[in-house]
């Protein structure tokens, strides 16, 4: 079955950064994207970006653009996302999200559990 | 980007209850329209794709319908797993938008 297992929380001060892992299992990895949604505490989702697990391609989201990296590792199934220069708002638990397609329409059928991502001073 | 718009923004229900939960692109996204469900402490869950699309193991009393700009997603009779927060999100271009959510409550 298909799985995503994430990296364990971080607690983080602000300015640094935080690198998330997240591990495939139960599929080829490099047939489908990866997207990362984050979500604040008692907010809503936010979509931060993709990863195409086949050539590395990447799209970010504007608001995160410039201090994401988004990356992959065929060897190992794993996907990473790094976020530098933190702040108090990107406090949030963060997900990795494998895509799926189907009628043209792309979905995001298998989460990872989420990564807490505490920015305090 | 397009923003995506749900209403209401939470709800308290009635098991047993019919509910719906609109949502509204700020353009023509055709159906490319997902809905998922989130309990506390939990991943969403995918329910719905391509607007109407039941995703497998979902049961039958969650339907979606629309297109364009206007969707619904509807809970035929509220049973008490069902109380939890419902998003939608447009897979028509990136960004990725979901909606701002709709909790549903148990009255």
């Amino acid at each position: 079955q298909v799985q995503l297992v994430q990296s364990g929380a971080e607690v983080k001060k602000p300015g640094a950064s935080v690198k998330v892992s997240c591990k495939a299992s139960g599929y080829t990895f490099t047939t489908y994207g990866i997207s990362w949604v984050r979500q604040a505490p008692g907010q809503g989702l936010e979509w931060m970006g993709w990863i195409s697990a086949y050539n590395g391609n990447t799209n970010y989201a504007q608001k995160v653009q410039g201090r994401v990296t988004m990356t992959r590792d065929t060897s190992t199934s794993t996907a990473y996302m790094e976020l530098r220069s933190l702040r108090s708002d990107d406090t949030a638990v963060y997900y990795c999200v494998r895509e799926s397609e189907e009628m043209a329409t792309i979905y995001f059928q298998y989460w990872g559990q989420g990564t807490l991502v505490t920015v305090s001073s | 980007d397009i923003q995506m718009t749900q209403s209401p923004s939470s709800l308290s229900a009635y098991v047993g209850d019919r509910v719906t939960i609109t949502c509204r692109a700020s353009q023509s996204i055709a159906t490319f329209l997902n809905w998922y469900q989130q309990k506390p402490g939990k991943a969403p869950k995918l329910l719905i794709y391509a607007a109407s699309s039941l995703q497998g193991g979902v049961p039958s009393r969650f339907s979606g319908s629309g297109s364009g700009t206007d969707f619904t997603l509807t809970i035929s009779s509220l049973q008490p797993e069902d109380f939890a927060a419902y998003y939608c999100q447009q897979s028509y271009n990136t960004p990725r938008t979901f909606g701002q959510g709709t909790r549903l409550e148990i009255k």
